[in-house]
């Protein structure tokens, strides 16, 4: 079945850093695929997504490709801030089914 | 417009009692589902909702969690007994129907602890 693999946190960065979260999934055919992030004391938000191979999904600085290839979506910024510390989420959707999430990294960001 | 609400935000009960959570999806959205992450692993999906009827209700754990949602709008997630293995934050989730349905709109979420 469908599977999402992301990299083990917690990742500990300095402000401007540049960061990459990994993200690999295991699939058939062509699935939706979306970053969340959950920053402290609030829900899981919709940070990007890329509905078909070689998309760019990109929001808030954050960018993510859909790489057939290699079957990833690593997640990158190229100057973290403070306010970007939050958990990520990779996550794989089909329409009609629900999403299918890795296990979340954990990114603090310190000034 | 209200995003998607839940309540309460976090509980705490002792083994063997009741729990009941609560959803309210935005509105229009026909689509709800339930999701829940143990400490540290993965946000699995426990039930899937369009209108009143279950569409997939195949990651619920056990016959102690029961789902219901009444007219198709909120929904009540309840767990009877609870076990300490049910700890853990709940998620909703609600998505329009159609082509983008795929999209999803989370709660903040209901932090369960079973002492």
């Amino acid at each position: 079945g469908d599977s999402v693999t992301q990299m083990e946190g917690p990742v500990t960065l300095s402000e401007e850093a540049f960061l990459t979260i990994n993200c690999t999934y295991t699939a058939t055919g062509y699935p939706s695929l979306f970053w969340y992030v959950q920053y402290p004391g609030e829900g899981l938000q919709l940070l990007l997504k890329a509905t078909k191979a070689d998309d760019k999904g990109s929001n808030k600085g954050f960018e993510a490709t859909y790489r057939k290839e290699t079957t990833s979506f690593h997640l990158e910024k190229g100057s973290v801030q403070v306010s970007d510390s939050a958990v990520y989420f990779c996550a794989l959707g089909r329409a009609g089914t629900a999403l299918i999430f890795g296990k979340g990294t954990t990114l603090s960001v310190s000034s | 417009e209200a995003g998607v609400t839940q309540f309460p935000s976090h509980s705490v009960i002792e083994k063997g009692q009741t729990v009941t959570l609560r959803c309210d999806p935005i509105s229009g959205h026909d689509n709800l589902y339930w999701y829940r992450r143990v400490m540290g692993k993965e946000i699995k999906f426990l039930l899937h909702f369009v209108k009143e009827s279950k569409q997939d209700e195949s990651g619920m754990p056990n016959n102690r969690f029961l789902a219901e949602r009444t007219g198709g709008t909120y929904s009540t997630l309840k767990v009877q007994p609870a076990e300490l293995e049910d700890s853990g934050v709940y998620f909703c989730a609600s998505s329009q129907a159609g082509v983008s349905h795929y999209e999803q709109y989370f709660g903040p979420g209901t932090r369960l602890t079973v002492t």
